[in-house]
């Protein structure tokens, strides 16, 4: 089974911070997401990499960076944190397959960020 | 650009009775479509997927979707409700760029004993 892990599962910071998230997958994929997630919004696309060192932008990237130095690793940065990113941050992998097909994500358990 | 709509916020069902939640979607070309659950405090799990080969797909635990084109839908039933279907569901639409993934709003599913 892919296990997809998130460094923490609750997350409380203060206003103006540098935090980390951290997301780890076992499965060798290539693709890796970062999301966030908020009530009646359903998910949207912060980040993604298809590779070590590659990143493309995705849907909210305002305010957050990413790194993926390893193939496994993959991290969501948020260089001066606001209350207005205050949210549950979900991270996923999948294969990469060829323009106009997909595979299915497999998503880690969450991080709840609280930013006070 | 591919989009999604769940029809429906909140679903409130009795146990035992048939479940149905709705999804529409636009895109601009033969898409793959997916459904995700989501329970209380875990990840998002696959439920299903349409990937342009039977327009009914089967999934876990009893759901299935079947995908009509000529009314852009993809919706969700089960026939008959149990307690552990309460979740959040999510109707997802395939970007083809990337592998990159579009979801809907959610619809959480209340399940009556």
């Amino acid at each position: 089974d892919v296990k997809v892990t998130q460094s923490s599962r609750y997350l409380v910071k203060r206003t103006g911070e540098k935090v980390f998230l951290e997301c780890v997958q076992d499965m060798d994929h290539e693709n890796m997401f970062w999301y966030r997630q908020d009530p009646g919004l359903g998910l949207r696309l912060i980040y993604f990499s298809y590779d070590v060192k590659m990143k493309e932008k995705g849907d909210i990237p305002e305010g957050y960076s990413v790194s993926r130095e390893k193939k496994e690793r993959f991290s969501l940065i948020l260089e001066s944190a606001s209350t207005n990113q205050t949210s549950m941050y979900l991270c996923a992998s999948s294969l990469l397959l060829p323009s106009g097909s997909s595979y299915e994500q497999y998503f880690g358990p969450g991080t709840r960020l609280t930013v006070t | 650009a591919q989009s999604v709509t769940q029809l429906d916020s909140h679903v409130s069902v009795s146990e035992g009775t048939p479940v149905l939640l709705r999804c529409n979607y636009s895109s601009s070309y033969s898409p793959s479509l997916f459904w995700y659950v989501q329970h209380p405090n875990k990840g998002l799990q696959l439920l299903l997927k349409y990937t342009s080969a039977a327009t009914l797909v089967k999934g876990i635990n009893g759901f299935e979707a079947e995908f009509k084109k000529s009314e852009t839908s993809f919706h969700l039933t089960k026939p008959s409700a149990h307690m552990s279907d309460a979740a959040e569901y999510f109707c997802v639409v395939s970007s083809g760029y990337g592998n990159k993934l579009v979801f809907g709003a959610g619809t959480i599913l209340r399940v009556k004993s």
